[in-house]
């Protein structure tokens, strides 16, 4: 079982939609939590950042952390052609794991006009 | 603020041949990694430096893979002999120091082993 578990898609939704992004994972230590953006042909661009459990919110995205349930979410409202991207979900255990990140296998993402 | 550089952008080799791949962090980052990131799967860290030291290498095959950061600022990554299976891009990235969690990526280097 990998540590980290993403459905790697594609996902094709039309402009203007809420699209939902997951990824589960295996390692209670985990404590950072990230989402990263991948355009094609370039690297990884952090999109929001969060520690623990809880709700973050950053213009049309939401980072959504459960660790009880060991389960990671971003929420993309009124999405745009321009977030169609390959979307990498990120954790670490923080500062004693010299923040060594663990990534996800990405989930393509397209946003039809 | 310039970003994370890193050349050459493509490189297509033989197998057994060697390939060197050269990245240069934002400016003031101690930390520097490099991962490598095989199409259809994320990045996986390859090693990690903390100024000119490694700091985690557990999953840099060192038989055939070597990385140095010499003076603390650019690194460079080697491979020789090269192995089909190490097709892929190889992204640098930084961040100001090891317990800062939000790393810089630079473009990668996509290697074509044939």
């Amino acid at each position: 079982q990998k540590e980290v578990e993403q459905d790697p898609g594609p996902l094709s939704v039309p402009e203007g939609a809420i699209v939902s992004l997951n990824c589960t994972y295996s390692n209670s230590a985990f404590q950072y939590f990230m989402w990263y953006r991948q355009y094609s042909r370039k690297g990884p661009e952090l999109l929001m950042y969060t520690y623990s459990s809880g709700n973050k919110e950053d213009g049309r995205f939401t980072a959504q952390v459960d660790k009880s349930s060991k389960y990671i979410s971003l929420f993309i409202r009124d999405s745009q052609p321009s977030d169609s991207a390959t979307y990498l979900c990120a954790m670490s255990a923080g500062t004693g794991g010299g923040n060594k990140l663990t990534f996800g296998t990405g989930t393509q993402l397209k946003v039809e006009l | 603020e310039a970003g994370v550089a890193q050349s050459p952008r493509y490189k297509i080799i033989e197998k057994r041949q060697s390939v060197a791949f050269w990245c240069n962090p934002i400016s003031g980052h101690a930390t520097l990694y490099w991962y490598q990131q095989i199409l259809g799967q994320g990045p996986k860290l390859l090693i990690q430096f903390q100024n000119n030291g490694v700091v985690d290498d557990s999953q840099l095959p060192k038989d055939r893979f070597s990385a140095e950061r010499l003076k603390g600022v650019d690194s460079t990554l080697k491979i020789q002999p090269a192995k089909l299976e190490d097709s892929a891009v190889y992204l640098c990235a930084s961040t100001l120091d090891r317990i800062n969690e939000k790393l810089f990526f630079g473009s990668g280097t996509q290697l074509s082993v044939l």
